[in-house]
């Protein structure tokens, strides 16, 4: 079964509006974090956000925000105000504690795509 | 500062030859990974280390080495290499298990 899902493998949104890159998760554990990267078509992965499942304020970070909902296992990023610096691909990703390890999983991705 | 130093960016190999993946950051992480990434996939971890001389086994490591004889270098070496470890490879370290993972650069590895 898929730990991290991304459903939307592309998405459109027009410059300066916000968007909603969906993520939702499946874990047993009560202590997780769950990180959002971007990567541009230079391939390298950028960091943008964290949010631990004890947080109780939804994490922000500039023009991203984490829309956490624990009871739904969701963690949805927000970009407000996109800018065409925003095309790339964004991966959500889960650090979880696996067999007394602790691993990290990574979804699928979703390729957002600003327009001009 | 470099953060993380991955080499080579590009590599073709035979089908059976071996080869070393380099991987060194400059940051005193004590959490190094490796990652591989294919086509319609996310990020999937093969190796990682919490420590020097401290490694396990992620998702996908058959036929894949590692080994952390220090905190800056995490070396992944290719045994014999096959058509199916095509991929584009990742290394990254993080401070802690809660803070961010700094990428490196990748390294795009073609077996033919």
């Amino acid at each position: 079964a898929q730990k991290i899902t991304q459903t939307q493998p592309g998405m459109f949104v027009q410059e300066k509006e916000a968007v909603t890159l969906d993520c939702t998760y499946d874990t047993s554990d009560q202590s997780y974090g769950l990180f959002w990267y971007k990567q541009p078509s230079s391939g390298e992965m950028i960091f943008l956000i964290y949010q631990g499942s004890y947080d109780e304020q939804n994490a922000t970070e500039g023009r991203y925000s984490l829309n956490f909902q624990k009871a739904r296992k969701s963690a949805n990023l927000v970009i407000s105000a996109s800018q065409l610096g925003d095309s790339a691909m964004y991966f959500c990703a889960m650090r979880e504690l696996i067999s007394g390890t602790y691993k990290y999983i990574f979804g699928t991705g979703t390729r957002l795509k600003v327009l001009a | 500062n470099a953060g993380v130093t991955q080499t080579p960016k590009f590599q073709v190999l035979k089908t059976g030859q071996s080869m070393t993946l380099q991987c060194a950051q400059d940051m005193n992480h004590e959490y190094m990974s490796w990652y591989r990434q294919d086509p319609g996939m996310g990020l999937r971890l093969i190796h990682y280390s919490v420590g020097a001389g401290i490694t396990d086994q992620g998702e996908v490591p058959n036929g894949y080495n590692v080994s952390r004889s220090t905190t800056e270098d995490f070396p992944l070496r290719l045994l014999s290499a096959a058509p199916s470890q095509t991929s584009v490879y990742f290394c990254a370290s993080q401070k802690g298990l809660n803070t961010e993972a700094f990428f490196g650069q990748g390294t795009r590895l073609t077996v033919v």
